[in-house]
């Protein structure tokens, strides 16, 4: 079965950079899309952006541009996000999601990995 | 990118139904119908509950069905029961070649 597994909890100081991962398998990972989508504390998911895993092109969010950078490891079946120069506003559940090419949905999703930021 | 609209909470006892709406602009939505619905409960990652508009994906109840008129979506849960409350969030694929999510609503059941 399909299973994205991120790796775990983080704690940085305000900033410094951080750095997830999202480990595909259940399929393959080169045919999928990998999206990041954040969630500060009692709010609302935000889009962050997304890395197509065959060809490693990527798309950000207006807001995280110049920040973020998301990677990917095709022999590893992972896909990364960094962020860079973290406030106390990036803590937050950081999720990837698979893609769902034609119908660009978000079909399913890793546990969520707990970013703080606290000096 | 600003959020899509949606209202903070709606509210319904066993077996009724609600409506969720979701109100974004022209460059939200498109003209195409790539919104989709996640259902979140606390402590839990998103679950696809709608995908353009309008279709379930697998295992998906069919008293959860959607809409969409101009620039509003809409999710409706009809025969409502204890385990829908959660929180729903809209989504959408924008012209810009990214996505938007919705303010998010809490469904409670009464």
């Amino acid at each position: 079965q399909v299973q994205l597994v991120q790796s775990g909890a983080e704690v940085k100081k305000p900033g410094a950079s951080v750095k997830i991962s999202c480990k595909a398998s259940g399929y393959t990972f080169i045919t999928y899309a990998v999206h990041w989508v954040r969630q500060a504390p009692g709010q609302r998911l935000e889009w962050m952006g997304w890395i197509n895993a065959a060809n490693g092109k990527t798309k950000y969010s207006q807001k995280f541009q110049g920040r973020v950078t998301i990677t990917k490891s095709t022999s590893a079946s992972t896909a990364y996000l960094e962020l860079s120069s973290l406030t106390s506003e990036d803590t937050a559940v950081y999720y990837c999601a698979r893609g769902w090419g034609p119908h660009n949905a978000f079909e399913f999703w890793g546990q969520g990995t707990l970013v703080t930021v606290s000096s | 990118q600003s959020a899509l609209t949606q209202p903070p909470s709606v509210s319904g006892s066993p077996g009724q139904s609600v409506t969720i709406s979701c109100t974004g602009n022209t460059s939200d939505f498109g003209s195409h119908n790539r919104v989709s619905w996640y259902r979140q409960s606390p402590g839990t990652a998103p679950k696809l509950m709608i995908y353009e508009v309008s279709n379930r994906p697998s295992g998906v109840p069919d008293r959860f069905s959607g809409s969409k008129s101009a620039n509003t979506a809409s999710l409706t849960i009809s025969g409502l029961q204890a385990e829908d409350e959660a929180d729903y969030y809209c989504s959408s694929y924008t012209t810009s070649d990214t996505y938007v999510f919705g303010t998010g609503t809490k469904v409670n059941v009464l």
